[in-house]
């Protein structure tokens, strides 16, 4: 079947460390994967996409590979600020068209 | 992308209330989704609809009752619900067409079961 696995949270950084937070995920045939955002009080947000394997989505200075032979797509960035603070689902959409979210890792970071 | 809006933003209500969540997409996509986000639970997937067709429903209490008028409103109705149904409901909707497909989400209703 098709799942989502991702890293549990919380998560807590100061400014300007590096992030990464896991995922990988179990499908048959080739899923497209996605990364989401939830900040506070705020419905999901689309934060990058990647739609087959190597491929690399990157936005607002994140970063994830699609990564085929580890089933991964782990979200990385650079330098944190305090404006990340958020709600990060992975997310994959199968090849039958359904989606499949994993739990959420909470990132907070402090100044 | 603000192109899903929900209303209301916050709702409260007691549990012989009658109420209904709004969704609207300005997107042109064909699949509509009802979500509930719980604290400390998965996100958990309600009701799908592809094309206005029902096309999933995964197990929901009957207290719940989506409707999907034409391709850019659904409907969540509610009756009789039971405190623990005070949760965030997150519509979204998508276009299953292309090879692209990403879900749009809009700003969910919090609601409170009193």
């Amino acid at each position: 079947g098709n799942s989502v696995t991702q890293m549990e949270g919380p998560v807590t950084l100061s400014e300007e460390a590096f992030l990464t937070i896991n995922c990988t995920y179990t499908a048959t045939g080739y899923p497209s994967l996605f990364w989401y955002v939830q900040y506070p009080g705020e419905g999901l947000q689309l934060l990058l996409k990647a739609t087959k394997a190597d491929d690399k989505g990157s936005n607002k200075g994140f970063e994830a590979t699609y990564r085929k032979e580890t089933t991964s797509f782990h979200l990385e960035k650079g330098s944190v600020q305090v404006s990340d603070s958020a709600v990060y689902f992975c997310a994959l959409l199968s090849t039958g068209n359904q989606f499949y979210f994993g739990t959420g890792t909470s990132l907070t970071v402090i100044p | 992308e603000t192109g899903v809006t929900q209303t209301p933003r916050h709702l409260v209500m007691g549990m012989t209330n009658k109420k209904s969540l709004k969704c609207e997409q300005h997107l042109g996509h064909n699949a509509m989704y009802w979500y509930k986000q719980s604290a400390k639970k998965p996100l958990e997937l309600m009701f799908v609809y592809n094309f206005k067709e029902q096309t999933e429903n995964n197990s929901v209490p009957s207290r719940f009752s989506p409707e999907c008028p034409n391709s850019s409103h659904l409907f969540l109705h509610l009756h009789t619900l039971q405190p623990e149904d005070s949760a965030l409901y997150l519509c979204a909707s998508a276009n299953l067409a292309g090879v692209t497909d990403t879900q749009y989400f809009g700003p969910g209703t919090r609601l409170t079961v009193l």
